[in-house]
């Protein structure tokens, strides 16, 4: 079964860090882009991230809101994709999902994990 | 970045009737690179269709999606009580990938 399962989210206090992790089953992780995209409390869906596979150079881009701020990295042997977010803000709260990325859009999502920042 | 806006806001139908959904770009997306995505309530959003007419594995042939250039539209020929959701383009034909802001389909 393909599968995404994200981890690590929980309550951080502005300006702090965290790191997500997403970690992959079911298909050759490597092949595929990896997206993050965050959904804040009774709001729409934000695309936060992406990376691309090795065979793309394996670069990463970012939306305005979190670019120098979050970082986002594969681990191909293990099937994981992370997500560092540094700097924290109140206005980061919200679900993070992972995604599988590719010319069919994309096509397989975590479950998502809440990132909650608060004082 | 290319903007999405998606019309209507809310869409207020019956069980058996016709839905129809837009989604309008600030310019043209590229190679029909256009996804629509449902999301139902304490769920992860799921793809539908992407390259802009094509539906994802497992998706029924009420939802169909229309367009090119600029203007999108997603239909759902005759709703089912378990399409009722909220809906979101998306376009994924630039490095800074877009979504709209979402149509919600309500049971009138």
């Amino acid at each position: 079964e393909v599968q995404l399962v994200e981890s690590g989210g929980g309550l951080v206090q502005p300006g702090r860090s965290l790191r997500l992790s997403c970690t992959a089953s079911g298909f050759t992780f490597g092949d595929y882009a990896m997206s993050w995209v965050r959904q804040a409390p009774g709001k729409g869906l934000e695309w936060v991230g992406f990376i691309r596979s090795k065979a793309y150079g394996g670069t990463t881009e970012y939306a305005a809101s979190v670019k120098g701020r979050f970082t986002i990295s594969r681990d191909d042997s293990k099937s994981i994709a992370y997500l560092q977010m540094n700097s924290l803000k109140t206005e980061d709260t919200a679900v993070y999902y992972c995604t599988r990325d590719g010319p069919y859009g994309m096509d397989v999502w975590g479950q998502g994990t809440t990132v909650t920042v608060s004082s | 970045e290319i903007v999405l806006t998606q019309s209507p806001g809310t869409l207020s139908l019956s069980p058996g009737e016709r839905a129809t959904l837009s989604c309008r770009a600030s310019q043209s997306v590229s190679s029909s690179y256009l996804a629509w995505y449902q999301q139902k309530p304490g769920q992860a959003p799921r793809l539908l269709i992407y390259g802009a007419s094509s539906r994802a594995t497992g998706i029924p042939d009420r939802f169909s999606g229309s367009g090119s250039g600029t203007d999108f539209t997603l239909t759902i020929s005759r709703l089912e009580p378990e399409d009722f959701a909220v809906y979101y383009c998306q376009q994924y034909g630039s490095s800074l990938v877009t979504f709209g802001q979402g149509t919600k389909l309500e049971i009138k």
